[in-house]
């Protein structure tokens, strides 16, 4: 068992709908991170947030919003997207934040199709 | 820029044991993990190498060579589970990960 949660599993959308990934970690960990994983590519880092508070962003397209309520969930807000955003959204946790030799653990990710 | 490398894809046969190899040039160097990744699931964490070496862990074992950006992951007896994609990420200097697009190893009877 994981311990990072993700929700939808799966999720098909049009350009015009509005949407909300949804990650929860039940390990105490205090920096959660969203990636974006497409077919033959490396995990792409998108949003890094520690303590609640954003540390990173990698220049993604406003079109995706992140939302850190507290040190446990972790939303990932999609609007107006387009089908080249199709790909599978991971959620990861981890102890402090990347510093050292943290292990991140993973989610299962939410399938995203956009038509 | 920052850059690694792993094959694409590899088949071995059961029992068997095969070497997935990584190469990397990052801006700085600490530490180089290796996570697997069965289709449609979570990537879980197999290793993390920091200093040169080899680590044995049961029937798989990560090596690595920071003089020549190279590391591989090692697995024994081959099972049929194994079959699953193996991600290559490297820790630079500002403590970002930096991941390979993965190793898809396919395991046949």
């Amino acid at each position: 068992e994981t311990g990072v949660t993700q929700t939808p599993r799966h999720l098909v959308m049009g350009m015009t709908n509005k949407k909300s990934l949804k990650c929860e970690q039940h390990l105490g960990h205090n920096a959660m991170y969203w990636y974006k994983q497409s077919a033959k590519k490396p995990l792409e880092l998108m949003f890094v947030y520690s303590l609640e508070e954003r540390v990173e962003n990698n220049s993604v397209p406003s079109r995706f919003s992140p939302e850190c309520p507290n040190s446990s969930h972790l939303f990932l807000h999609l609007h107006t997207l387009q089908p080249e955003d199709s790909a599978l959204y991971l959620c990861a946790s981890s102890q402090e934040g990347g510093k050292g030799g943290e292990t991140q653990y993973f989610g299962p990710g939410t399938r995203l199709l956009v038509l | 820029g920052q850059n690694i490398d792993q094959p694409t894809e590899m088949t071995a046969t059961e029992g068997a044991i095969v070497q997935i190899n990584c190469t990397y040039q990052t801006s700085g160097f600490n530490g180089l993990f290796w996570y697997q990744q069965h289709a449609g699931e979570a990537p879980t964490f197999l290793s993390y190498n920091v200093l040169d070496g080899l680590e044995e862990k049961g029937r798989f074992s990560s090596f690595l060579s920071r003089s020549k950006g190279y590391s591989y992951l090692l697995l024994k007896e081959l099972q049929m589970k194994d079959s699953a994609s193996y991600l290559c990420a490297v820790l630079d200097s500002n403590y970002q990960l930096i991941w390979g697009a993965g190793t898809k190893l396919i395991i046949k009877p």
